[in-house]
């Protein structure tokens, strides 16, 4: 069984500080893929990052970057000096090669307030 | 640029109507989900199409809830009585599955429904 935990449900942060989404999976797959969405009060949801499970290099994308560990079964996504932009619900995804469809956390709702 | 596109956007309909969602997956795609949303259960997966076949509908409703792919262009969703506890926003997504590797999915803009 695949299994995605976002332990925050809310975030609120004032515009330019740090913030750290968490994401902890559980799998039996060896082989596996995590992913990043965010989903914005419009509602549709936007693919941020993709990660396999043999690729464990840290990856920045202008203010993004995630830190995957597998020691820990972690893929955290912090967003750095935030913007009120990136007020969105943000959702964490695990899929594997025994199923392959997405299976999604509760998501984290993030507030950038000015 | 390429995009999942998903019909109706919106719809509202009676208890007991029939209600048929559609997917124009991104032209190439070879995988298909179906989606759906709701404050209490976040998002799940209803059903999962790879070249076209059904490969897990295990959150799928079987009574009242059908999925299919006349085609490589279309997927469909289709609730048959509805009722209220069916209202939620259905989401759309396509990706790729060689088998060794799987994409990202991309997801359409949704259908919100609403069951009165």
């Amino acid at each position: 069984a695949q299994k995605v935990t976002q332990a925050q449900t809310e975030i609120s942060v004032v515009e330019k500080e740090d913030v750290t989404l968490d994401c902890v999976y559980e799998t039996r797959d060896t082989t596996y893929y995590l992913f990043w969405y965010k989903q914005p009060p419009s509602g549709e949801l936007v693919f941020l990052i993709r990660r396999n499970s043999f690729d464990e290099q840290n990856e920045i994308s202008g203010r993004y970057s995630w830190n995957f560990q597998k020691s820990t079964s972690s893929f955290n996504f912090t967003i750095t000096a935030s913007q009120v932009v990136d007020s969105a619900v943000y959702f964490c995804a695990l899929s594997g090669n025994s199923g392959y469809a997405l299976n999604f956390g509760k998501g984290t709702s993030l507030l950038v307030t000015p | 640029d390429a995009r999942v596109t998903q019909t109706p956007r919106h719809k509202v309909t009676e208890m007991g109507q029939e209600v048929t969602m559609r997917c124009q997956p991104i032209l190439g795609h070879n995988t298909v989900f179906w989606y759906r949303q709701t404050m209490m259960q976040g998002l799940e997966l209803l059903a999962y199409f790879r070249n076209r076949a059904p490969l897990d509908d295990s959150g799928m409703p079987k009574d009242r809830f059908s999925a299919e792919m006349p085609d490589a262009t279309l997927a469909t969703l289709k609730i048959q009585p509805s009722e209220p506890r069916d209202s939620a926003v259905y989401f759309c997504a396509s990706g790729t599955n060689s088998g060794a590797e799987i994409t990202e999915a991309f997801f359409g803009q949704g259908t919100r429904l609403t069951v009165v």
